[in-house]
């Protein structure tokens, strides 16, 4: 069972640079979610998905490109990576379009930007 | 703006000993709220609490929410090394689920 997994798990990016975060998940989950997590601001929303071809804004989109072309597949893009986005990232799942259901962690990718 | 605060922000206590973890809450569309544990990888998830006053139990932990006045609480007894950790809340607005920054939790041998 491999649930949600991310790769990489580490990535040093030079600030202009521009990269994808993957994220993958083999649970048939229709809701998919990216979070970063930074010392002393808890976990914030960057963008999710409710299903392949919608996605939407989350509390911190800027910056950051989400698609969903399949159901197991969730990317995230850094178009111009600034320092301000060094962070760790994790991508989420859960199950149903209904929201009383756990998200279920990828075990996150480690960003540094310089 | 929804929000979710816990407090405190770290906990230092000794093993053994009885701990309660807050959670309040403003968030519109509330749903449900959820605790999550912290190591040093991806969170875990301790509970789901959809309904007032009826506590919800696994081994150590325990945790209620009341939805009149906006909190939860998160209770773990006889506190032992393994329970350092981040534990976080979070409630559902919608689609969207809202972190509060964490709790901290040390237990000291």
């Amino acid at each position: 069972n491999a649930g949600v997994t991310q790769t990489p798990k580490f990535q040093v990016l030079k600030t202009g640079q521009s990269m994808t975060l993957q994220c993958a998940q083999d649970m048939n989950h229709e809701y998919m979610s990216w979070y970063r997590q930074d010392p002393g601001m808890g976990l914030r929303l960057i963008h999710y998905s409710v299903g392949a071809g919608i996605t939407d804004q989350g509390e911190v989109p800027n910056g950051y490109n989400v698609s969903r072309s399949t159901t197991e597949d969730f990317p995230l893009r850094l178009l111009s990576a600034a320092p301000s986005q060094t962070s760790v990232y994790f991508c989420a799942s859960r199950s149903g379009a209904g929201v009383n259901s756990p998200l279920h962690f990828g075990n996150g990718t480690r960003l540094t930007v310089t | 703006e929804d929000k979710v605060v816990q407090s405190p922000l770290s906990l230092v206590v000794h093993e053994g000993d009885t701990v309660t973890l807050n959670c309040s809450y403003e968030v519109t569309n509330f749903r449900s709220l959820l605790w999550y544990k912290q190591e040093k990888k991806a969170p875990t998830f301790l509970f789901m609490l959809t309904s007032s006053g009826i506590e919800k139990k696994s081994g150590r932990l325990s945790s209620i929410l009341d939805k009149k006045e906006l909190f939860s609480i998160l209770n773990i007894t006889a506190t032992q090394t393994g329970d350092s950790a981040v534990y976080l809340c979070a409630a559902y607005s919608g689609y969207a689920l809202n972190f509060g920054k964490g709790t901290s939790l040390l237990v000291t041998p």
